[in-house]
C-alpha cells in the first residue's frame, strides 16, 4: 500500500515568515507530485504538478521542488500572508492514474 | 469558481437508500475524478473517467458506481447507504490524460445518512 506522509501536520506562523512542509512519498511507480492549496469551506486549489526529478516550480510567493529519487517534495513559502492560511495537501499520481493523498499540512498565519 | 458544478450541494437521506451525485465537468474538460472526504479520513481517490470510459480505480466500494455519458458529465452512484458513507463528495476536472495536469475542484457534495 503505496503511503503519503506530510510534515509537519500543523504550523503556526507569524505574518512575515518565511516556512516550508515536506510530502514524502514512495518512489516506485511514480506518475506525477501534485500540491493543493484547501482553505475551509472552499474546494481543493490546485497549486502545481510536477513530475521530472529536481523540477521546481514556483507561483508568486509559493516554490515547491520535487526530488524522485529519495522520494519527497518540499513547498515554499515566502514572507506568509494571513491569507495564505490553509490546509496544503500533496498528492502522488502512480503511473495507473491514481491518487494518494497525504493527510496535509494546516498552516496558520498570525497577522 | 473553478468552473466544475456539482449538484445537489447537500443532501441527507437514510440508511439503506440510493442516492445519484452529479457533476458537470468543466467546459473542454475530459477526464473526471471522484473523491470523498470523511471526518475520521483525508481525501480519498475513488474513481477517475476519460471520456466516457473509466481510467482508473481507488478506493471505491462496491456498492458505489459511476459513469461518464457523452456529454462527458458524470454521476456517482451510492447504493444500501451506511451511516459511514456520510461524507463530502468532490468532483475534480481535467484537460486530457497522456500527461499529469492540474485538477479543478468542484464545490462538493455533502451527504448525511442518517
Amino acid at each position: 500500500i503505496l503511503n503519503v506522509e506530510q510534515s509537519p501536520q500543523s504550523l503556526h506562523v507569524q505574518e512575515g515568515d518565511s516556512t516550508n512542509f515536506t510530502c514524502s512519498f514512495p518512489s516506485s511507480n511514480f506518475y506525477a507530485l501534485h500540491w493543493y492549496r484547501w482553505e475551509t469551506a472552499k474546494s481543493p486549489e490546485a497549486l502545481f504538478v510536477m513530475t521530472l526529478n529536481g523540477d521546481e516550480k514556483k507561483k508568486g510567493r509559493i516554490s515547491a521542488t520535487l526530488n524522485t529519487k529519495e522520494g519527497y517534495s518540499y513547498l515554499y513559502i515566502k514572507g506568509s500572508q494571513p491569507e495564505d492560511s490553509a490546509t496544503y495537501l500533496c498528492a502522488l499520481e502512480d503511473s495507473s492514474y491514481k491518487l494518494i493523498f497525504g493527510s496535509g499540512t494546516r498552516l496558520l498565519v498570525r497577522p | 469558481d473553478s468552473g466544475v458544478t456539482q449538484t445537489p450541494k447537500h443532501l441527507i437521506t437514510a440508511t439503506g437508500q440510493r442516492v445519484t451525485l452529479r457533476c458537470s465537468p468543466r467546459s473542454g474538460d475530459l477526464s473526471v475524478y471522484w473523491y470523498q472526504q470523511s471526518l475520521d479520513q483525508g481525501l480519498q481517490f475513488l474513481i477517475q473517467y476519460y471520456n466516457g470510459e473509466e481510467r482508473a480505480k481507488g478506493n471505491i466500494l462496491e456498492r458505489f458506481s459511476a459513469q461518464q455519458f457523452p456529454d462527458l458529465h458524470s454521476e456517482l452512484n451510492l447504493s444500501s447507504l451506511e451511516l459511514g458513507d456520510s461524507a463530502l463528495y468532490f468532483c475534480a476536472s481535467s484537460p486530457r490524460e497522456g500527461n499529469p495536469y492540474e485538477q479543478y475542484f468542484g464545490p462538493g457534495t455533502r451527504l448525511t445518512v442518517t
